[in-house]
């Protein structure tokens, strides 16, 4: 399967700064990038989906503003938490996937995030 | 409406037992995929298995199994001969509009499962 590599994989940050995530699909292009987050044990939510060069599409319920989602090239995609808050505690999962694939849905490693 | 339904939140098994592992879904689109991923403490989603709506043919790949009943829209994986190394969380998923270049993956709630020696 396709490697994804996300960094950091765990991070700490005060509340009130800002965290950014990268995720890279190392031997793989990424037409498209899905951003989840997952509070523990639960489910993955879908927090927005990103093609390159295009703005990310948000779900309902997801500050746009808050969650600055880049995907400028096909091997990279950033997640900033802006103004993070404890309740932005969670696990964050990128996924990518190429345009006509029906199958194929690679995940990145996770980042945890706390924010104290 | 819940898109997949996964109704067992925890379920043990003996070692070297098999066990399913339940899941429904809903769509109207006749053109989906499901997918069953692992997730052990680690954070990892691990892919074990897929299956297409037009699959004539119930998946398998290796010591899994989805018992795929259309008619029932239900997709449960069955876990053969576990193991102590089977014990994760089991998300099925289901992506709509497979003719959709980047449809978007949606998952169920998912199953905690424990492998006892």
């Amino acid at each position: 399967g396709a490697v994804v590599s996300q960094h950091p994989s765990w991070v700490i940050c005060k509340s009130g700064t800002s965290v950014k995530i990268e995720c890279r699909s190392l031997d793989f292009q990424a037409t498209t990038m899905f951003w989840y987050r997952q509070f523990p044990k639960q489910s993955l939510m879908l927090m927005a989906t990103s093609n390159e060069g295009s703005k990310a599409t948000y779900e309902q319920g997801v500050e746009k503003d808050k969650f600055l989602i880049n995907h400028a090239s096909l091997t990279l995609s950033t997640l900033t938490v802006t103004s993070a808050h404890p309740e932005d505690s969670s696990f964050y999962i990128c996924s990518p996937t190429s345009s006509g694939s029906t199958y194929e849905q690679y995940f990145g490693p996770g980042t945890r995030l706390t924010v104290t | 409406a819940q898109k997949i339904t996964q109704t067992q939140p925890g379920m043990f098994v003996q070692e070297k037992e098999a066990v399913t592992l339940d899941c429904t879904y809903d769509t109207s689109d006749p053109s989906y995929g499901l997918f069953w991923y692992k997730q052990p403490s680690s954070g990892e989603m691990i892919f074990l298995i897929y299956q297409g709506s037009y699959d004539q043919q119930n998946a398998t790949e290796g010591r899994y199994s989805l018992n795929f009943q259309k008619a029932r829209k239900s997709a449960n994986l069955v876990i053969s001969a576990s193991q102590l190394g089977d014990s994760a969380m089991y998300f099925c998923a289901m992506r709509e509009g497979l003719r959709t270049s980047g449809s978007r993956l949606t998952f169920g709630e998912g199953t905690q499962l424990t492998v006892n020696p």
